[in-house]
């Protein structure tokens, strides 16, 4: 199985800052790496798929970077809503897998 | 307007059996594939299942192989998953995910292959295994 390593585990940041989320893997996934964001109670939602793209809507301060075994996520001038709790995932293989997540705090 | 609508979970004691349903709609559920996804109270997230759009490719998790069925009825809009043999450790709000699929080109397979994101997530039934 391919294992996500997400770093860090907690980030504090605030509003308006920029930030950066790490994520490797295991093994070469050829870019097929997505993040969700994931609010308190709530359900995931779909941030970035394959490494960089980000869905229609979704606004243009989040972006996704990387390539074979190395990703990042990097959010622009925070906003209120952006506290929440990051996941990595990989969808080159199954078992599709997770990293840990990373949980962006306010400073 | 996608909706992804979970029902089924509840309370059952170790060894016992729950089927999950989820009601899709706003989309044409039969030409998706689909996937249950769950979360482990304070915990992360982990893939436990996948479903072609025409039922002829499944995946399961090896934490639950053997145990839980996925399942798809497209004439009503419906993606099943029965859990049997239950366990303390499947105690987690399960998630029902549409799947969406992107072809790769340099796989260099036949049939083609494809790589699924998944785009989007009902709000999740709770299942708790305990006596």
């Amino acid at each position: 199985d391919i294992q996500m390593t997400q770093s860090p585990s907690t980030l504090s940041a605030s509003v308006g800052d920029s930030v950066t989320i790490s994520c490797r893997a295991s093994q070469d996934i050829s870019g097929w790496v997505a993040w969700y964001q994931q609010q308190p109670g709530k359900a995931p939602k779909l941030l970035v798929y394959q490494t960089s793209t980000l869905p229609g809507g979704l606004p243009s301060r989040f972006s996704g970077s990387g390539s074979k075994t190395a990703f990042t996520l990097t959010i622009s001038g925070l906003q209120p809503d952006d506290f929440a709790t990051y996941f990595c995932q990989q969808f080159k293989s199954f078992p599709y897998t997770f990293g840990q997540g990373t949980k962006l705090e306010i400073k | 307007e996608v909706q992804l609508v979970e029902f089924g979970g509840g309370l059952v004691q170790p060894g016992g059996s729950l089927r999950l349903s989820c009601a899709a709609s706003g989309f044409t559920f039969s030409a998706y594939s689909m996937a249950w996804v769950r979360q482990a109270p304070g915990k992360g997230l982990e893939w436990v299942s996948y479903i072609t759009s025409a039922s002829d490719t499944i995946h399961y998790a090896a934490s639950v192989k053997g145990r839980f069925t996925i399942s798809r009825d497209n004439a009503k809009n419906s993606l099943l998953l029965q859990m049997d043999s239950l366990r303390e450790e499947d105690t987690a709000v399960y998630y029902c995910v549409q799947g969406r699929g992107i072809y790769d080109p340099y796989a260099g397979t036949s049939p083609p292959t494809y790589h699924y994101y998944l785009e989007v997530w009902g709000n999740g039934t709770t299942v708790t295994v305990s006596s």
